[in-house]
């Protein structure tokens, strides 16, 4: 079955830098997301995007989150200026449909903002 | 704006035993019901999906879930668990193409 792969699986920063994590969807989906879980919590809607631009964004996507979409495969998270309580696992996920009947989730970047 | 709890965090469960991991949710609006289950350093996968008919959904690996609407239930049921089985579970809800609002999530561990 397809996949959705993210890389990498363990990021550790310091606390003000900024961070990178990388998503490949699956080859013929449309539709983008970022979750994130902080360690107890639920897992939390960051953004969607779709046709190059963000469709949707839950109030934790600040100004300090963006995503891009740079070539014809990648779709990245950048968070400008880490935070202590960034530090979560953040999931990528991809549909073929607006909505996501089937979400395809990656396996995870746990980030850790020290 | 819908929300989803699930009421137990970890559940124990012996081998061949049956479980059942409980998930309301709160909504004015008709929704979708999902679950989905995360085994260890995997992502999360789909194991059922209600959208709507029959109120008994069935999906992978042996569970099942039933929509309970005067409830407000959605809970997952396994006659005979696996060790396999351990994983995180998730319930999860969402109106028509809207994202999905997920539960804490609730750890089955099965027992040898």
């Amino acid at each position: 079955e397809p996949e959705v792969t993210q890389t990498p699986s363990h990021q550790v920063t310091q606390m003000g830098q900024e961070v990178i994590l990388r998503c490949v969807p699956i080859s013929n989906h449309l539709y983008f997301y970022w979750y994130r879980q902080i360690l107890g919590q639920k897992v939390e809607f960051l953004v969607s995007f779709y046709n190059n631009e963000i469709s949707e964004k839950s109030e934790i996507f600040d100004d300090q989150f963006s995503v891009e979409r740079p070539d014809g495969s990648n779709f990245t998270l950048k968070i400008r200026s880490t935070k202590l309580e960034d530090s979560a696992m953040y999931f990528c996920a991809s549909s073929e449909e607006r909505g996501g009947e089937k979400l395809f989730f990656g396996s995870g970047t746990q980030l850790s903002v020290l | 704006a819908q929300s989803v709890t699930q009421l137990d965090s970890q559940v124990p469960v012996f081998e061949e035993a049956p479980v059942e991991l409980r998930c309301n949710y709160s909504s004015s609006v008709s929704v979708y019901l999902f679950w989905y289950v995360q085994y260890p350093n995997q992502g999360l996968q789909l194991l059922l999906k209600y959208l709507s008919g029959s109120t008994l959904v069935k999906g992978i690996n042996g569970f099942e879930a039933e929509f309970n609407k005067s409830q407000t239930s959605f809970h997952l049921r396994k006659p005979s668990v696996h060790i396999s089985d351990t994983a995180e579970y998730f319930c999860a809800v969402r109106r028509r193409n809207t994202p999905l609002v997920f539960g804490k999530g609730t750890r089955l561990s099965v027992i040898a």
